[in-house]
């Protein structure tokens, strides 16, 4: 089972700075089945990047993501109130199918 | 603009058997490029899956999961379902279905809004 480890834990940023959200894996993931999530209170999470680095229709382009292997990344280049969340990863594998990291709440600072 | 809706008792007691729906609108079930998911989020924690059907009726399931879960489809009414089995409080959460693309670039790009189910007596 591979599993994913997301850090940090929680980020205290301000409105207009950048966000860096690591997402680590226990065994190498395909690029192709690397995905994040956006997750606000009360609501279902949102797919935001597909393909370890392509936006979902609608995205912003201030959302990207980038990795390979065990490595992934998903950057805000400039949080905007709206992006003050929970973000998840996720992939796409051998038994269990689908996997979550355990996610990264952004606050405000 | 596809929509899906879930449907189902909020409240199940111990050892009972949880049963939700999951209602497609705006788009039919019946195609070949998706699978269709149950996903499940407990009290203040992460997402975990569930289960996924193709409108074929083909499964797989989390082995986690898999001795209690039962996940149908019902094209007729574009609908697919989920049954979990002798519940318990771990059980309890909020339960969402989603269709998934496993095109190559697999993701779960359309979600339900989520209903909540409390195992209680």
């Amino acid at each position: 089972e591979i599993v994913l480890t997301q850090s940090p834990g929680t980020l205290s940023l301000s409105p207009g700075e950048r966000a860096t959200l690591s997402c680590r894996a226990s065994q190498s993931v395909s690029s192709s089945y690397l995905a994040w999530y956006q997750q606000k209170p009360g609501q279902a999470p949102r797919l935001l990047i597909y393909g370890a680095s392509n936006r979902a229709t609608g995205i912003p382009d201030r959302f990207s993501g980038s990795g390979s292997g065990t490595d992934f990344t998903l950057t805000i280049s400039r949080l905007e109130p709206e992006d003050f969340a929970v973000y998840f990863c996720q992939q796409y594998g051998d038994s269990p199918a689908w996997t979550f990291g355990q996610g990264t709440k952004v606050e405000i600072k | 603009q596809l929509r899906l809706l879930e449907s189902g008792p909020g409240l199940v007691k111990p050892s009972e058997t949880l049963s939700l729906r999951c209602t497609v609108s705006g788009g039919s079930i019946s195609s070949s490029t998706y699978y269709w998911g149950w996903i499940r989020q407990p009290p203040g924690q992460g997402l975990e899956w569930i289960g996924s059907i193709h409108y074929s009726g083909s499964t797989y399931y989390s082995p986690s999961l898999k001795s209690r879960v039962t996940i149908s489809v019902d094209t007729s009414k574009n609908q697919f379902s989920l049954k979990v089995s002798s519940v318990t409080a771990a059980d309890t959460g909020v339960y969402y279905c989603a269709r998934l693309i496993m095109t190559g670039y697999n993701r779960l790009d359309v979600w339900g809004k989520g209903t909540t189910v409390t195992v209680s007596s």
